[in-house]
């Protein structure tokens, strides 16, 4: 039981690249979320899904893009990276219901230089 | 912008003496999560609470849901070094399942 994954630990992106972060789980969890936590800021949403087919916004959705074709992954798409997409990235699932907890993967640390 | 406000943003101790964080709100919570994140790690979930009023321990933690479920804290006994790290409050949003972590407060300590 691996829990939830993210890879690739470490990336370093030119201005303008693009790439995708993945994050899979293998806990069945219906619930599955990206953060991005900045010094000062805390954790803060970017896009979620509730279940495969379904995602939606969060606090920070700019410049980003997810799908859900799977209940397992959950990746999240970097079109065109920006400095200020220079972050530590964290994925997180959970069982459907607000009494869920959440449980992340070991973060992706992203530079855009 | 966030719907739980967390303070304070930083605590630097002494080994031994008790630390406190707050998380306050302006809208009613579900329930309240708390999440430890070591330096260099993930978070990690604590405790949740859900009833008005609830106090919830675990070894030197003590947690508290306020009265009108707008507030919360988490109340660290003796410190020791192991308590190192990012203590997060979370919420689900009102009506929705998101969870939304407040700024968190980073504990240091000096032994």
């Amino acid at each position: 039981n691996a829990g939830v994954t993210q890879t690739p630990k470490f990336q370093v992106l030119k201005t303008g690249q693009s790439m995708t972060l993945q994050c899979a789980q293998d806990m069945n969890h219906e619930y599955m979320s990206w953060y991005r936590q900045d010094p000062g800021m805390g954790l803060r949403l970017i896009h979620y899904s509730v279940g495969a087919g379904i995602t939606d916004q969060g606090e920070v959705p700019n410049g980003y893009n997810v799908s859900r074709s799977t209940t397992e992954d959950f990746p999240l798409r970097l079109l065109s990276a920006a400095p200020s997409q220079t972050s530590v990235y964290f994925c997180a699932s959970s069982y459907w219901g607000r009494d869920a907890e959440a449980f992340f993967g070991q973060g992706t640390r992203l530079t855009v230089v | 912008g966030q719907q739980v406000m967390q303070i304070p943003q930083y605590q630097h101790v002494q080994e031994g003496e008790d630390f406190t964080t707050y998380c306050n709100s302006s809208t009613t919570l579900s329930n309240i999560q708390w999440y430890k994140q070591r330096p260099g790690g993930h978070p990690v979930f604590l405790i949740q609470l859900v009833k008005s009023g609830e106090v919830k321990k675990q070894k030197r933690l003590t947690f508290q849901f306020g009265e009108a479920k707008k507030n919360s804290s988490l109340h660290i006994t003796a410190t020791q070094t192991t308590d190192v790290g990012t203590y997060f409050c979370a919420s689900p949003l009102q009506g929705a399942q998101k969870l939304v972590f407040g700024q968190g407060t980073r504990l240091t300590i000096n032994p």
